[in-house]
């Protein structure tokens, strides 16, 4: 089946410092992909839709200026925590939808992030 | 953040019996729905989908069950094995977006 690969798969930081989670489709092309936060013993929540060449589209409570998405190609698209908090501390999953396949949606392994 | 005291449904069963996973959906418009298998530490585990058009659907092992009266989907599980034990979660797709159920542990007593 078609992979999603996350990098990195977890990440330590200091308050107030930023932090980069890229997301790749491997082996298909995803002009969407979407990026979820799951604290613990939680569901998946969406933070927001991520479109190839344009601008994301964010869930509400979700703030756009600290959660900031790129999807600068159609393989790749960046989760960058800004001035990132101890609250922000979280597992980020995100998946990617085939642009050839509609339907099927494929999600990565996650990132843990642990902010201190 | 995170909710103090927040614990998943637990189901917990012995190897070798059939499980059975419930989900109450929200939205009466969803038209497709999936379940996923999500291990400790890992991603989402596609398991098995279902339109709105149909109430049931088998896989190896799994069945999907629609019944878009009650909005209600489950998941069975036969001849649940050790390596079944994850939270299940139930996801429904109402405009393009999934949204996800509560989730429910399996267990699974060798």
């Amino acid at each position: 089946g078609a992979v999603v690969s996350q990098h990195p798969s977890w990440v330590i930081c200091k308050s107030g410092t930023s932090v980069k989670i890229e997301c790749r489709s491997l082996d298909f092309q995803a002009t969407t992909m979407f990026w979820y936060r799951q604290f613990p013993k939680q569901s998946l929540m969406l933070m927001a839709t991520s479109n190839e060449g344009s601008k994301a589209t964010y869930e509400q409570g979700v703030e756009k200026d600290k959660f900031l998405i790129n999807h600068a190609s159609l393989t790749l698209s960046t989760l960058t925590v800004t001035s990132a908090h101890p609250e922000d501390s979280s597992f980020y999953i995100c998946s990617a939808r085939d642009s050839l396949a509609q339907e099927t949606q494929y999600f990565g392994p996650g990132t843990r992030l642990l902010v201190l | 953040g995170e909710s103090v005291g927040l614990h998943l449904p637990t189901l917990s069963v012995q190897e070798g019996d059939n499980s059975i996973i419930n989900c109450a959906y929200s939205n009466s418009a969803s038209d497709y729905f999936i379940w996923y298998k999500q291990e400790s530490g890992k991603g989402p585990q596609f398991i098995i989908d279902i339109r709105s058009n149909m109430d049931k659907r088998q896989g190896q092992r799994v069945t999907v069950l629609l019944n878009k009266t009650v909005k209600h989907l489950s998941l069975q599980i036969a001849a649940t094995q050790p390596g079944d034990s994850a939270v299940y979660f139930c996801a429904e797709r109402g405009y393009s977006t999934l949204t996800f159920g509560k989730g429910t542990m399996l267990l699974v007593s060798p």
